[in-house]
């Protein structure tokens, strides 16, 4: 494996389900992102971990809930979700040093909430 | 609140020159990146300016005016695999991206 992978691609849950989004970077970097996408929104930043600690919390419902053992890998546990949670879950990674800060993105989890 | 501003939809014909602008309203400043993003696809790296001027990448080039708030993507020889979305984002803190909602260009035979 290469890059970002993210498992599962495509989820269906009900608002009492309970699911987790599996992210794995192979690329060596210090830092992970959750993303996500809505359609015509701006992708909105969820969590940032540099380094296994969580850096960034942008007012995310406790509904998600994300999980960092290592630097590879970043988990977001999801409960209790709202059909408005419907969207793509982009996963990131990046190598935070002088003059390179590019983000690699996963190719994402397109979750249903029904 | 960051505000990043880019039109929603362009149309081109395939061979023409495209530019995508962008404004963008932001608490900080670290650089700006354009981004390309297929249909179900990932977004992919398409370029990065952190000083004024063009930056020149092939058929992409990419131009940044730090005092207007302003960049542009420039894409040239237009191809059918360029209908994608491209996305501008502003690095305005550590670690952080704040995207706008992406423009959707579509490439017409």
């Amino acid at each position: 494996e290469t890059g970002v992978t993210q498992t599962p691609r495509h989820l269906v849950m009900g608002m009492t389900n309970k699911k987790s989004l599996k992210c794995e970077q192979h690329l060596g970097h210090n830092a992970m992102y959750w993303y996500k996408q809505s359609a015509k929104k701006p992708l909105e930043l969820m969590f940032v971990y540099n380094f296994k600690e969580q850096t960034e919390n942008n007012s995310v419902p406790s509904r998600f809930s994300p999980e960092c053992p290592n630097s590879s890998h970043l988990f977001l546990h999801l409960h209790t979700l709202q059909p408005e949670d419907s969207a793509l879950y982009l996963c990131a990674s990046s190598q935070e040093r002088d003059g390179s800060y590019e983000q690699y993105f996963g190719p994402g989890t397109r979750l249903t909430v029904t | 609140g960051q505000n990043i501003d880019q039109p929603t939809e362009m149309t081109a014909t395939e061979g023409a020159i495209v530019q995508i602008n962008c404004t963008y309203q932001t608490s900080g400043f670290n650089g700006l990146f354009w981004y390309q993003q297929h249909a179900g696809e990932a977004p992919t790296f398409l370029s990065y300016n952190v000083l004024d001027g063009l930056e020149e990448k092939g058929r992409f080039s990419s131009f940044l005016s730090r005092s207007k708030g302003y960049s542009y993507l420039l894409l040239k020889e237009l191809q059918m695999k360029d209908s994608a979305s491209y996305l501008c984002a502003v690095r305005d803190g550590d670690y952080k991206l704040s995207f706008g909602a992406g423009t959707t260009v579509t490439v017409r035979a």
